[in-house]
C-alpha cells in the first residue's frame, strides 16, 4: 500500500539555524500539506500545496517558512531561522479521494536547543 | 473561526466492551468528517470519514454524524487493548481543503 515519507526522522538544531525536512506524497496524489504538533497539543495546520504553488497557509506559516516541490517526488518544508517554539512533530500528508482523505507521513522530530 | 472540540478523557473500557467517542464542531456547512487515531509518539492514521447523516460501519467502528446537531461520534465495538491510543476527530477548514482537528480522546482498553 502506497504511503507517505518523511525523513530525516529526528532533526537536532540550534536556534537561529536552518532545517530542511524532506516529504515524499503518495505518488498519484495532488495536494500536499504540513501540519505541526506541539507536544500534547492540537494537530495544526500549516500549509497546504497544489499545482507548485502554496494554495492556502495559516497564520502560524509566516515568512521564516517555506515550502518547495524541487522535483516530481519531494516535497520540502524550510524554516529559515529557527526558535525554540519551532520545536514540534511536523507531520506531512498527501491528498487523495474525493472527501478530502489525507493520508499522513511518520513525521519528523524537530528539537531546537 | 472553525472549531472542533472533543473530549480529552481519558476514557477507560473493559475488553470487549463498546467504547464511544464524542466530537462536535462549530460550522453548520461543514460537510466531511475524519477520524484519526494516533498512537503515542506516531502521526495520525485515518480510520473512516464520514459525510452523510447517519451511520457508517467499517469492521469494528461505526462513525454516526448528525448534522443537524451538529455532531460526530466514532462507536468501537469489542474494543481491544490495541485500540488504546487517541481518537482525533477532524473537519475541514475554512476553505474546506485543509483539517482542524480536535485536541483528541485517549481511549484505554484493560484487558
Amino acid at each position: 500500500e502506497p504511503e507517505v515519507t518523511q525523513t530525516p526522522s529526528h532533526q537536532v538544531t540550534q536556534m537561529g539555524q536552518e532545517v530542511i525536512l524532506h516529504c515524499v506524497p503518495i505518488s498519484n496524489h495532488l495536494y500536499f500539506y504540513w501540519y505541526r504538533q506541539i507536544l500534547g497539543q492540537k494537530v495544526e495546520f500549516l500549509v497546504s500545496f497544489y499545482n507548485n504553488e502554496i494554495s492556502e497557509k495559516s497564520e502560524i506559516f509566516d515568512d521564516q517558512f517555506s515550502v518547495e516541490r524541487p522535483d516530481g517526488s519531494n516535497f520540502t518544508l524550510k524554516i529559515r531561522s529557527t526558535k525554540l517554539e519551532d520545536s514540534a512533530m511536523y507531520f506531512c500528508a498527501s491528498r487523495g479521494g474525493t472527501h478530502n482523505e489525507q493520508f499522513f507521513g511518520p513525521g519528523t522530530r524537530l528539537t531546537v536547543l | 473561526q472553525k472549531e472542533v472540540e472533543q473530549n480529552s478523557g481519558p476514557l477507560s473500557v473493559p475488553e470487549g466492551a463498546i467504547a464511544s467517542l464524542n466530537c462536535t464542531y462549530s460550522d453548520r456547512g461543514s460537510q466531511s468528517f475524519f477520524w484519526y487515531r494516533q498512537y503515542s509518539g506516531k502521526s495520525p492514521e485515518l480510520i473512516m470519514f464520514i459525510y452523510s447523516n447517519g451511520d457508517k460501519e467499517d469492521g469494528r467502528f461505526t462513525a454516526q454524524l448528525n448534522k443537524a446537531s451538529q455532531y460526530v461520534s466514532l462507536l468501537i465495538r469489542d474494543s481491544q487493548p490495541s485500540d488504546s491510543a487517541t481518537y482525533l476527530c477532524a473537519g475541514p477548514n475554512q476553505a474546506g481543503t485543509a483539517l482542524i482537528f480536535g485536541k483528541g480522546t485517549t481511549l484505554s482498553v484493560s484487558s
